[in-house]
């Protein structure tokens, strides 16, 4: 079965450097059948899809965030990294990780981490 | 990017009740439709993929139709915790988008 968890500071100051990690666990950041997807949600809003990262190198992000974004995988500890540049407090969120597999009818984002809240904040 | 209009934002009901949500995209998905479960404070859970198909383990009152644009989510018959967030997911194009949610409430 596997398991996701997300980690890293839960505040940010302005004009800084976001980063977040999901540990991998039961599953394999190298598998070539699954996509490993950051997803994050502010306060009260709705989810956003941010990206996500395949096969350990190929990535696509959301257009949105798409100059501030980067996404990378660590084999060796088996696990995945978030990146937001030149955070602002409209980055404030739950940041969660997730898989997106194929499943029997079809792709999904079938687990998900439990989130981290992230403050951006002076 | 392709926008997904969920209806209602909120929805009043009681315990037995059968509920419909709806998902519209502003262009043609075919199936590719997810419907997501979040209770507060928690990650949402896959309820539905591929805009019909049950996930393991879900419940059969949850049910999911559709193709192309429109979409529907039906709870046969409500659960006292079935009163939370549900959120419909494409993943038929990048960037995958979400509708804006649907909280539904004990009337």
């Amino acid at each position: 079965q596997v398991q996701l968890q997300e980690s890293g500071p839960g505040l940010v100051k302005p004009s800084e450097t976001l980063s977040l990690t999901c540990a991998v666990s039961g599953g394999s950041v190298s598998s070539r059948s699954d996509y490993w997807s950051w997803v994050r949600q502010p306060p009260g809003k709705e989810l956003e899809w941010i990206g996500y990262i395949y096969n350990s190198g190929s990535t696509n992000y959301n257009p949105s965030l798409n100059s501030r974004v980067t996404i990378s995988a660590d084999t060796s500890k088996n696990q995945f990294s978030l990146k937001l540049s030149s955070v602002t407090a409209a980055d404030t969120a739950v940041y969660y990780c997730g898989r997106r597999q194929r499943l029997a009818l079809g792709d999904a984002l079938d687990i998900w981490g439990q989130g981290t809240m992230v403050t951006v904040s002076s | 990017a392709i926008q997904m209009t969920q209806s209602p934002s909120s929805l009043s009901a009681s315990v037995g009740d059968r509920v419909t949500i709806t998902c519209r995209a502003s262009q043609g998905i075919k199936k590719d439709l997810g419907w997501y479960q979040q209770k507060p404070g928690k990650a949402p859970k896959l309820l539905i993929y591929a805009a019909s198909a049950l996930q393991s383990g879900v419940p059969s009152r949850f049910s999911g139709s559709g193709s192309g644009t429109d979409f529907t989510l039906t709870i046969s018959s409500l659960q006292p915790e079935d009163f939370v967030t549900y959120y419909c997911l494409q993943d038929y194009s990048y960037p995958l988008t979400f509708g804006q949610g649907t909280k539904l409430e004990i009337k």
